[in-house]
């Protein structure tokens, strides 16, 4: 089975602290997405990648980066957190370019900014 | 751009029902539709996708058909259980994108 792990399921950080999510896939998947999920608002993609050192902006990317060293690695940092931030962000990852594959989800990280 | 529009919750049925969820969606092209399902405390999970027009995808009792004319992807299950309550999710891939875009979600709980 695909496993996506994501290293924190609950996080509270203060206004201004640097947060990094880390997300790890054991499924040797080329692509890598990091959505935010807010209640009414569905799923906002906000970067993903789709190779090592490649990385594309998605839909909602202001206040975020990310950083993607090794193919089965891809951190999501909030460079100075806001309590707009608080959320639940997925980690989510898929082979290929095929429109059909799969797009696997880790459990999510809860994260309250205060 | 592409978008999907899925029914707002929440939907309350009781157990046995019969579930509708619609999902309606705009792309260019052809694209791939998927419904994914979210239990409390969890992250997404694949529940059934469809690749072509006319397609039919189906798991554990859910089915959802292509339907390229009317653009929609409506979900159905002819009688739910307590354990359906989750929040369902519909989605599209298309050749313009390489990411999935996901409609708002609807939240289901089923009365015993």
């Amino acid at each position: 089975d695909v496993k996506v792990t994501q290293s924190s399921r609950y996080l509270v950080k203060r206004t201004g602290e640097k947060v990094f999510l880390e997300c790890v896939q054991d499924m040797d998947h080329e692509n890598m997405f990091w959505y935010r999920q807010d209640p009414g608002l569905g799923l906002r993609l906000i970067y993903f990648s789709y190779d090592v050192k490649m990385k594309e902006k998605g839909d909602i990317p202001e206040g975020y980066s990310v950083s993607r060293e090794k193919k089965e690695r891809f951190s999501l940092i909030l460079e100075s957190a806001s309590t707009n931030q608080t959320s639940m962000y997925l980690c989510a990852s898929s082979s290929g370019q095929g429109l059909g594959n799969t797009i696997y989800f880790g459990e999510g990280s809860w994260l309250t900014v205060v | 751009g592409d978008s999907v529009t899925q029914m707002e919750g929440p939907v309350t049925l009781s157990e046995e029902a019969f579930l509708t969820i619609n999902c309606t969606y705009t792309a260019t092209g052809y694209p791939s539709l998927f419904w994914y399902v979210q239990y409390p405390g969890e992250g997404l999970q694949l529940l059934l996708k469809a690749t072509k027009a006319d397609d039919k995808g189906s798991n554990k009792g859910f089915e959802a058909t292509y339907r390229k004319e009317t653009t929609s992807f409506h979900l159905e299950k002819g009688s739910v259980q307590v354990s359906d309550s989750a929040v369902y999710f519909c989605a599209l891939r298309s050749s313009s994108a390489s990411k999935i875009i996901f409609g708002s979600g609807t939240r289901l709980s089923i009365r015993p």
